[in-house]
């Protein structure tokens, strides 16, 4: 069972590049949510995805962007990455008012 | 949102119980108490949750005050799998489709003695 997968895995960054992170659920859930966490904290919710064509933000928006690209993916975009963005990236599914199922996560350090 | 206080760490032996305490006086009636942990390099995991009776998986069994205004988390027999950060989550139910965010702290650290 692949449930929610993210890649890469791990990403260095220099100032001021972009990227995008992808997510991928085989679980066929509605919602989608982008998460960050810093060392010895708990998640901060970026961005989240109620349905198919719908995006909302969280917590912590600024400097993100997000594409519900269908029903399965769920991207995270880096227009310009500052070192205030390095952190661990966490993407999670779920069905209404049932559990989230969260990925293994991509560490991402930007120099 | 409504909050929950945890403690930031807790020891407990191999193979003993382990009560994990949650604390989340201002909650509504429409909260559910979640808990999720999370191993090292993981993401979290879904543990269990409850409205107002107590519950039990086979992951663990959850504990809610009468009053619920605290919780415990109850993992029965402790193994060097389950040392991991457990978060305690009030979660809404009355939200509308989709807006199901999830509002974390920082968490109680389990660590297990063998």
């Amino acid at each position: 069972n692949a449930g929610v997968t993210q890649t890469p895995k791990f990403q260095v960054l220099k100032t001021g590049q972009s990227m995008t992170l992808q997510c991928a659920q085989d679980m066929n859930h509605n919602s989608m949510y982008w998460y960050r966490q810093d060392p010895g904290m708990g998640l901060r919710l970026i961005y989240y995805s109620a349905s198919e064509g719908t995006t909302d933000k969280g917590e912590v928006p600024n400097g993100y962007n997000v594409s519900r690209l269908n029903k399965r993916e769920f991207s995270l975009r880096l227009e310009s990455a500052a070192p205030s963005q390095t952190s661990v990236y966490f993407c999670a599914s779920s069905e209404i008012l049932q559990p989230q199922h969260f990925g293994d996560g991509t560490r991402l350090s930007i120099l | 949102d409504a909050k929950t206080t945890q403690p930031n760490s807790m020891e407990s032996n191999e193979e003993e119980p382990v009560h994990l305490p949650c604390n989340h006086s201002t909650i509504s009636g429409t909260d559910y108490i979640h808990w999720y942990r999370q191993l090292p390099s993981q993401g979290p995991e879904y543990v269990i949750h409850g409205l107002t009776s107590n519950v039990n998986n086979r992951m663990a069994s959850l504990a809610i005050a009468e009053d619920r205004k605290s919780s415990t988390l109850i993992l029965h027999r402790a193994t060097l799998r389950d040392a991991a950060v457990y978060y305690c989550i009030l979660r809404d139910a009355s939200v509308w489709f989709g807006n199901e965010k999830l509002t974390f702290g920082t968490g109680t650290r389990l660590t297990i003695i063998p």
